[in-house]
């Protein structure tokens, strides 16, 4: 069954530097999609970044980039510049045959700390 | 605006008592779903709708009914809730049957006494 292991269950940051949240899945498909949300101390879901299984370049979303490494079946979370607001949960989801196209499979979640 | 509105944010309610939690987008979006999160476990899926009428488990649907009448609504119905269904709860919809890009709603955090 797909599942995805996020090892880090808090990290913390100083303010206007670089954090890494790392995120790693376990998949036979060869068609996927890999997810980032933040869900904030207010609690609603708001989507980051995707990349997709056949995409060749990592994606970018401003701050956000996604190190997405197939061969070793991880897809960390890179937040470049970290600010105060950028404290939060953190998590990473996927989608694919095995887990059902139909639903995201979301990993335990990261919750980052980010001080001044 | 798009959104998926869910209602009520919050309630407290006792073991046994009947209860529904709404769910309305006004993407006209095909596909419709329900998660649960609780502590240490993310998110996991209790039901999904590819269209209207055409409902399937998820994950967890022990506990859980759901419908989809119409487009735009999916609520979950909780027939005698027990105290282990208390979590908090996301509605989210998509344009298609795939999962990327869910919209979620804000989230409706219930408690069974």
């Amino acid at each position: 069954a797909q599942k995805i292991t996020q090892t880090q269950p808090g990290m913390f940051v100083q303010e206007k530097e670089a954090v890494t949240l790392d995120c790693t899945y376990d998949t036979s498909d060869q068609s996927y999609g890999l997810f980032w949300y933040k869900q904030p101390s207010s609690g609603e879901m708001i989507f980051l970044i995707y990349q997709g299984s056949y995409d060749e370049q990592n994606a970018t979303e401003g701050r956000y980039s996604l190190n997405f490494q197939k061969a070793r079946k991880s897809a960390n979370l890179v937040i470049s510049a970290s600010q105060l607001g950028d404290s939060a949960m953190y998590f990473c989801a996927s989608w694919g045959s095995a887990g059902g196209y139909n639903k995201l499979i979301f990993g335990a979640g990261t919750r980052l700390a980010v001080h001044p | 605006e798009a959104q998926v509105t869910q209602n009520p944010r919050y309630l407290i309610t006792v073991t046994g008592k009947k209860l529904t939690v709404t769910c309305s987008q006004n993407m006209n979006h095909e596909y419709m779903s329900w998660y649960r999160q609780d502590p240490g476990l993310g998110l996991r899926q209790i039901y999904y709708s590819m269209n209207v009428e055409v409902t399937d488990k998820g994950d967890v649907p022990e506990g859980y009914k759901v419908s989809r009448k119409e487009k735009r609504n999916f609520p979950l119905i909780l027939e005698s809730p027990s105290p282990n269904q208390t979590s908090l709860y996301f509605c989210a919809s998509s344009v298609s049957g795939r999962a990327n890009e869910q919209f979620f709603g804000p989230g409706t955090r219930l408690t069974v006494l």
